[in-house]
């Protein structure tokens, strides 16, 4: 089935330690998208990428990063964690970077001690 | 830029009962609304959508309805089952745009 994927599921960091997460997709869509959810909030967009061409929002902290190495994979590195950084981090795709039809992967729940 | 308001933020119903969540967005450009479900420690779910073309979908149990001059859309789960229990998430979008904007969600919860 075609899906997006995130891994791990659960990722345990120490304060100040870079860590990544990885997200694969298998439905070849031009857009990948990262999204940082906090404990009973909404979805909040971190950045995007259409194809090769990276675009971050605005109010993401510098501490966030992205690299997209080919269609299928998308990674966000968080380069100092802070305890404000726990979260369930959500990947999400879509063709063409229509609104429409995205796709979320299951997330990773980010805990920093 | 967009902003999308949710209401209620809870909703208890007994089973077999209906459940209506709304929500209100501010863009008039927005013409993408999609519904999502996320279940605990799971990614969101998309369980419907509509554009702006069209007033009103169904789905089975689920309906989603659209007006656009007072720009608001609904939500309308029928014959609840504890397996609706979730938080459900409306959101807004234009389409061709590529920032889904999110409503603050409604945690339902289906009563046996």
């Amino acid at each position: 089935d075609a899906m997006v994927i995130q891994n791990p599921r659960y990722q345990v960091t120490q304060f100040g330690k870079p860590v990544t997460l990885s997200c694969s997709q298998t439905l070849n869509h031009n857009v990948m998208y990262w999204y940082q959810q906090k404990s009973s909030q909404a979805p909040k967009l971190l950045f995007h990428y259409y194809d090769k061409d990276f675009n971050n929002e605005a109010d993401t902290p510098d501490n966030f990063q992205s690299r997209r190495p080919n269609t299928s994979f998308c990674f966000l590195d968080i380069r100092s964690p802070g305890l404000g950084d726990a979260a369930m981090y959500l990947c999400a795709t879509s063709r063409d970077g229509q609104g429409f039809g995205y796709t979320f992967g299951s997330g990773t729940r980010l805990t920093v001690v | 830029g967009e902003n999308v308001e949710q209401h209620p933020s809870t909703l208890s119903v007994q089973e077999g009962d209906s459940a209506v969540i709304k929500c209100t967005y501010s863009d008039s450009a927005s013409n993408y609304f999609p519904w999502y479900k996320q279940e605990l420690g799971k990614g969101p779910q998309l369980i419907i959508d509509i554009r702006s073309n069209v007033g009103e979908k169904k789905d089975q149990r689920i309906a989603v309805t659209l007006n656009k001059t007072a720009k608001h859309f609904s939500l309308h789960i029928t014959e609840t089952q504890p397996e609706d229990s979730a938080v459900y998430f409306c959101a807004a979008a234009e389409g061709g745009a590529n920032n889904l904007f999110f409503g603050t969600g409604t945690r339902l919860t289906v009563i046996p």
